[in-house]
């Protein structure tokens, strides 16, 4: 049973727009929230997380966002530019667990 | 700083042969460690979590297994490969003395069972 739910495969943005990324989970013990960037025939690297006691955290260009009720984030993108372009994880993990849970990712494709 | 090392990079296996794929995690101690795949269009499924030497959770039932000899040495095997076990294999770590921490992960290993 997947927890965690990225239920769009891909995204495509012209570049300088916002890219918006969705992810839903269903494990209230989750709380704590990571998005992660991979390119193709590479390991993950982590992008930005938050804690479940935050709604929102910046980092540059990209913010996250935590709807706890809708048991829902997002990941802002602005501006977007075509070096982003990659498939994008959202994870999370459970209070008192470093374990890490994984969407099915989200191809972003940041057009010139 | 802190590094992981997972190798090989790719391999291909005939049905039926035996796996071991190692990871070393370097400048840190005690950490945890994880052996996630992804197969071809999914996601990264969770398969091992490991605490420490000889401590192994399993997250799903497979036809893998894994082992950890040493602190910072993680071991993912198979005694008999399956079609079904093709995919991207790979390892990662984090502060195990952390509360909110992030996982790094290895470069990864593609593994194709013909």
């Amino acid at each position: 049973d997947q927890q965690v739910k990225q239920n769009s495969p891909s995204l495509s943005v012209q570049e300088g727009r916002i890219s918006i990324l969705n992810c839903d989970y269903t494990n209230s013990m989750f709380d704590y929230f990571l998005w992660y960037k991979k390119y193709p025939a590479e390991g993950p690297t982590f992008l930005i997380s938050i804690s479940s006691i935050k709604d929102k955290n910046e980092d540059g260009r990209f913010t996250v966002f935590l709807n706890k009720s809708a048991k829902h984030l997002s990941l802002h993108i602005v501006p977007s530019q075509p070096g982003d372009s990659a498939v994008y994880f959202c994870a999370a993990s459970p209070l008192g667990f470093n374990k890490f849970y994984f969407g099915s990712g989200t191809k972003l494709n940041v057009k010139p | 700083s802190q590094t992981i090392h997972q190798w090989p990079a790719t391999l291909v296996q005939p049905v039926g042969s035996p796996l071991s794929l190692e990871c070393t995690v370097e400048g840190t101690s005690n950490p945890n460690l994880y052996w996630y795949r992804q197969a071809a269009g999914r996601g990264l499924q969770l398969l091992f979590y490991s605490v420490g030497i000889g401590q192994i959770s399993s997250e799903v039932p497979q036809n893998l297994s894994a082992s950890r000899p040493q602190d910072r040495q993680f071991i993912l095997s198979s005694k008999k490969l399956l079609l079904s076990d093709s995919g991207f294999y790979l390892c990662a770590w984090s502060d195990r003395g952390g509360m909110n921490t992030e996982a790094f992960f290895g470069q990864g290993t593609r593994l194709t069972v013909v």
